[in-house]
């Protein structure tokens, strides 16, 4: 059983339009939320999270959005960069220290 | 953040033998994680690997299947035991520096088919 969900595997983007990447959780307990950048033969890089006593969490041109009772999140990224190809995962955990559960990923792909 | 190195970096091995992933960190971390990525699924927490103790192992994952080690607080290894094509994945180590989330980080994987 899935407890973090991104539906959608793929999304392809034109260069200086908005991004727009979809997790949704099952897990009621999670309370703090993750996303995660991945490039080919690398390892996840942290991009941005979000506690549940917040809605939205700005950081440069990410954006992260959580609906609690939806249990839903998004990612938004304006604009979207060539650069910002990559595979992008979604991640959940009760409390900061316990262990993420992490979605399936989406990979965008930006064309220039 | 920290320079990790993985190794190997990719491996193929034959059915039913034994592969061990080696993790170092460049400095002190407080804790470290292995992860498995299978084809297609999400990261997949193995488990926590404790300095001087027995590992904490998530459920589905036995210590005789993927014993771990971390005798000090730079270095942790997996050993995947008796191998078969169902433990095709990618690896990675993972550690967490502080006490939040964001400082947790990522090696960059070992990709391991087995035949």
């Amino acid at each position: 059983d899935q407890q973090v969900k991104q539906n959608s595997p793929s999304l392809s983007v034109q260069e200086g339009r908005i991004s727009i990447l979809n997790c949704d959780y099952t897990n009621s307990m999670f309370d703090y939320f993750l996303w995660y950048k991945k490039y080919p033969a690398e390892g996840p890089t942290f991009l941005i999270s979000i506690s549940s006593i917040k809605d939205k969490n700005e950081d440069g041109r990410f954006t992260v959005f959580l609906n609690k009772s939806a249990k839903h999140l998004s990612l938004h990224i304006v604009p979207s960069q060539p650069g910002d190809s990559a595979v992008y995962f979604c991640a959940a955990s009760a409390t900061p220290i316990t262990p993420l559960v992490f979605g399936k990923g989406t990979r965008l792909s930006v064309i220039a | 953040s920290a320079v990790i190195s993985q190794k190997p970096s990719r491996d193929i091995c034959q059915r039913g033998t034994s592969l061990t992933i080696q993790c170092q960190v460049d400095s002190q971390v407080t804790m470290m994680f292995w992860y498995r990525q299978q084809p297609g699924q999400s990261l997949t927490l193995i488990a926590t690997a404790n300095q001087g103790s027995e590992a904490t192992y998530e459920s589905g994952f036995v210590i005789d299947k993927f014993p771990i080690s971390r005798p000090n607080l730079t270095f942790s290894t997996l050993t995947v035991s008796n191998m078969s094509p169902e433990d095709s994945s990618i690896y990675l180590c993972s550690w967490v520096r502080g006490a939040e989330r964001e400082t947790q980080y990522f090696g960059p994987g070992t990709r391991l088919l087995v035949l």
